[in-house]
């Protein structure tokens, strides 16, 4: 059963705290993304990487960190430093710059 | 920088067409897709056209390309309850790698 996975669904963390969240695929794609997403607007990219061992910054990296030390594997990191981090965040993968596939999605809700 | 641009709401009838447009600005795009978010869902692929074509079919889906406009359209004929949800415009350009440029989404509403 292939696909991307996001892990968990739901997360809840108070301000200050730095919070991991998941994402696994088994498509064997080289590359990977991660989104985030608010209401009343588009996707923002956030960090991707398009080959193991090597990442580059989207268009609002600033607060978050990302690794890519296994193919299958591309957690992001939502820092104390990121100042709005509630939102809806996506993960994705592709093979190569083919097309996109997402996962189901993690909400984040910082208090 | 690169710009896509969609109208944020639409409403029709069951049994009706419905006709999701978007504009976008950069004249490199190669590939131009439509993605399908139900709520509190991830983003479903349903179709994408290359920049060399002008039309695309696929069962009720029929995305049009007017490259000199910049301009794409998703229509979904005999529109469907079930077809309520975020539509999204991404455009793919030339010189970004992978990288997609999303519009705001157009939430499409389905009234029987």
């Amino acid at each position: 059963d292939g696909g991307i996975t996001q892990s968990p669904k739901y997360l809840f963390r108070k301000e200050g705290q730095n919070v991991t969240l998941s994402c696994e695929q088994n498509l064997n794609h080289d590359a990977m993304y991660w989104y985030r997403q608010d209401p009343g607007q588009g996707l923002r990219l956030i960090y991707y990487s398009q080959i193991v061992n090597d990442f580059q910054k989207g268009d609002i990296a600033e607060g978050y960190s990302v690794s890519r030390e296994k193919k299958e594997s591309f957690p992001l990191t939502v820092t104390s430093a990121q100042k709005n981090p509630t939102a809806f965040y996506l993960c994705a993968s592709s093979p190569g710059q083919g097309n996109q596939y997402f996962g189901p999605g993690t909400r984040l809700t910082v208090t | 920088g690169e710009d896509v641009e969609q109208s944020l709401f639409l409403s029709v009838r069951e049994g009706d067409s419905s006709v999701i447009n978007c504009t976008y600005t950069d004249s490199s795009s190669t590939y131009l897709y439509w993605y399908k978010q139900e709520p509190g869902a991830g983003l479903q692929l349903l179709t994408y056209i290359f920049s060399n074509m002008d039309m695309k079919q696929d069962q009720r889906l029929t995305v049009l390309l007017n490259k000199k406009d910049k301009h794409l359209s998703l229509r979904i004929a005999d529109t469907q309850t079930g077809d309520s949800a975020i539509y999204f415009c991404a455009v793919k350009g030339g010189n970004q790698g992978g990288k997609l440029i999303f519009g705001q989404g157009t939430e499409l509403s389905v009234k029987p």
